[in-house]
């Protein structure tokens, strides 16, 4: 069973503007990981949050992590063509357990 | 390139063949993971070795499907009898742990498209 829920499940948005998409978890969690998708590929590890911090930073990204409600948010500032993808967040559960637990994805679409 | 690497990107089989995927990961990761996405869906963990060792098997992994990763290095997952439901994105990740800490960032390869016909 898929433990991460993404919301929403699409975004459209255009160039320049940011895009925010969150992620709900069911259980207490190890640390937790988004990633990008385009359309029939692999995933691109974009950043991982450990379950101690609040709030990390990579470039244009920006996540959050509230432990005590059990989500975290992704921020995608000053919006390209090229972050036009799915989104992912997953969740390594807390034990000696390393499967990652993903949720169904938000597509974002980011127009010229 | 270093990343992870998958063969074949894609697959057409007939109902009933058996197929076989192969995943080469990064050099030094010891662990390596299976997981299948369907349309629409977020990737399901299947399995993950740890070196040679097959530590754990998703309840998705039927007895159809066998995964081997023979010294330690790339790995190979096998379907038998396939089954039009086998379809999916087979994708492998392979990652190390920080020693001393508790994260372990997975990598990705670009997939195996499977489809059954």
């Amino acid at each position: 069973s898929q433990q991460g829920e993404e919301d929403p499940q699409a975004l459209s948005i255009q160039e320049g503007e940011n895009a925010t998409m969150n992620c709900s978890y069911k259980t207490s969690i190890n640390n937790l990981q988004w990633y990008r998708q385009n359309s029939g590929r692999g995933l691109v590890h974009l950043i991982l949050i450990r379950s101690n911090e609040r709030e990390k930073h990579s470039g244009r990204l920006r996540v959050t992590l509230d432990t005590s409600k059990k989500s975290s948010s992704l921020l995608i500032t000053a919006s390209r063509a090229a972050d036009t993808a799915s989104y992912f967040c997953a969740t390594d559960l807390r034990s000696n357990d390393y499967k990652l637990s993903f949720g169904a994805g938000t597509t974002v679409t980011v127009r010229a | 390139d270093t990343g992870v690497s998958q063969n074949p990107r894609h697959k057409i089989t007939k109902r009933g063949q058996n197929v076989t995927f192969r995943c080469d990961p990064i050099s030094e990761h010891n662990r390596l993971y299976w997981y299948r996405q369907t349309l629409g869906q977020g990737p399901e963990f299947l399995t993950y070795f740890q070196n040679e060792a097959q530590l754990e098997k998703s309840r998705l992994l039927s007895d159809r499907f066998s995964a081997e990763r023979p010294k330690g290095s790339f790995s190979t997952l096998e379907i038998q009898r396939t089954e039009q439901g086998d379809s999916a994105m087979y994708l492998c990740a392979s990652s190390t742990a920080d020693r001393g800490l508790e994260t372990d960032t997975q990598y990705f390869g670009p997939g195996t498209r499977l489809t059954v016909l």
